[in-house]
Formats: structure tokens, C-alpha cells, sequence
């Protein structure tokens, strides 16, 4: 169980324009979805608080207005990559929260991999 | 080890021998630990993780370390593998949210 999809795995896309991943919890509904960003040979680095049926809560130094999350559904948020720019190209991955139970428990994706030309 | 910085540590094992990955964690708030292993394109795959009320867990093959004096988490892995060939993680969890160390690239030589 707690199986976390996205879509696509992989996509490239010209300068300025936008992208949207899927991130879809497949067997269990989570309130609290988390998208995170990694360049090569790096960490994974937090850039939002996805939280079912409210606005995202974004971290420090990550733009709001180019990185639109929705998160309509207790299986689904979206994260839409505005007006692309080469520098937007890196592996994006969600994750799930569980929404249960007394024990913290968060699923990853399998993550997205952007380029953008 | 994992250290804050912008290469990535490399570790390189005997198969069959043991390896111990280290990491030192930032916020002595985090209440929660979590080892990942990360293959190449993929995303993180949890491996073993332990509260802070803990000093030790184990899992198959896996043992987790907590050392809350000195804020540092090690994950030792027994008789390894080479289907163990990946990027380990350690992450900690503080007020919902987990920040991730650098990893360690684990190369297991045959």
C-alpha cells in the first residue's frame, strides 16, 4: 500500500511555457501533499505545503506565482511550472502524507524529471 | 559522511562487508528521524526511521543510530549488497516538515 504516482515522469518543454505534474496518492487520501525540487548530485530541498482544499504554503525564496499548486482532492495536487526557464530544469517529486495513525508516515513519488529548452 | 556543502560524500564497501553511513542533523526540535535510499532517477525509498525517544532500531539488514548529544544519526547496513548501490538520505522531521542532509553515494565494490 501507499502508493504515490506522478505524471508525466518525464517532459520537455520550450522557454515561457508552463507545465503541470500530477501527483496522485493511489490507494490511501492525504491532506498534506509536499513537492520538492532536486538539482543533480543534490538534496531534495522542500518548496511547498500542498494541504487539501486550502492555499499552498510555499518556503522561503520559492515563488508562489511560478510554481501554482493545487490541491483540489485528497488524491491529487498539481504543480504547474509557469513561463519555464532553462533554470526551472530539474527532477521535481511529490509526496504524500498519511493522514492517520499516530505514526508519521510520508510517501514519495517517483518524481518528474523537467527540461526546459 | 553527510555534511552540509555542495559535493556529494562517496562511500565505497566490499560486498559482504558491513557499511555506516553517518549524518548530522541540524534542529534539536527534530522529534523524528528517517533514512531514504534514493536510485538513480527514481524517487526516495524509505529505509528504517526512529523517534527521538530512541537510540536505536533495527530493521532486516539495517540498523539505525540516534545520538541526540551530539545531533548525529548513522544508518548501518549488514553483509551488503549490490542491489544496495544508491544515494542515502537521512531526513528530519521538525513541526511536520523534513529537511534532508546531502546524502551519500554508496558504491559497493565487488
Amino acid at each position: 500500500g501507499a502508493v504515490v504516482s506522478q505524471h508525466p515522469s518525464w517532459v520537455i518543454c520550450k522557454s515561457g511555457t508552463s507545465v503541470k505534474i500530477e501527483c496522485r496518492s493511489l490507494d490511501f487520501q492525504a491532506t498534506t501533499m509536499f513537492w520538492y525540487r532536486q538539482f543533480p548530485k543534490q538534496s531534495l530541498m522542500l518548496m511547498a505545503t500542498s494541504n487539501e482544499g486550502s492555499k499552498a504554503t510555499y518556503e522561503q525564496g520559492v515563488e508562489k506565482d511560478k510554481f501554482l499548486i493545487n490541491h483540489a482532492s485528497l488524491t491529487l495536487s498539481t504543480l504547474t511550472v509557469t513561463s519555464a526557464h532553462p533554470e526551472d530544469s530539474s527532477f521535481y517529486i511529490c509526496s504524500a502524507r498519511v493522514s492517520s495513525g499516530s505514526r508519521y508516515e510520508q510517501y514519495f513519488g517517483p518524481g518528474t524529471r523537467l527540461t526546459v529548452t | 559522511g553527510e555534511s552540509v556543502g555542495l559535493h556529494l560524500p562517496t562511500l565505497s564497501v566490499q560486498e559482504g562487508d558491513n557499511s555506516i553511513i553517518n549524518c548530522a542533523y541540524s534542529n534539536s526540535a527534530s522529534d523524528y528521524f528517517i533514512w531514504y535510499k534514493q536510485e538513480s532517477g527514481k524517487g526516495p525509498q524509505f529505509i528504517i526511521d526512529i523517534r527521538s525517544n530512541m537510540d536505536k532500531r533495527q530493521g532486516q539488514r539495517v540498523t539505525v543510530l540516534l545520538n541526540k548529544t551530539v545531533k548525529h544519526l548513522s544508518l548501518q547496513i549488514a553483509a551488503t549488497q549490490p542491489g544496495d548501490s544508491a544515494v542515502y538520505f537521512c531526513a528530519e522531521n521538525t513541526h511536520e516538515k523534513l529537511t534532508f542532509g546531502t546524502g551519500t553515494r554508496l558504491t559497493i565494490i565487488p
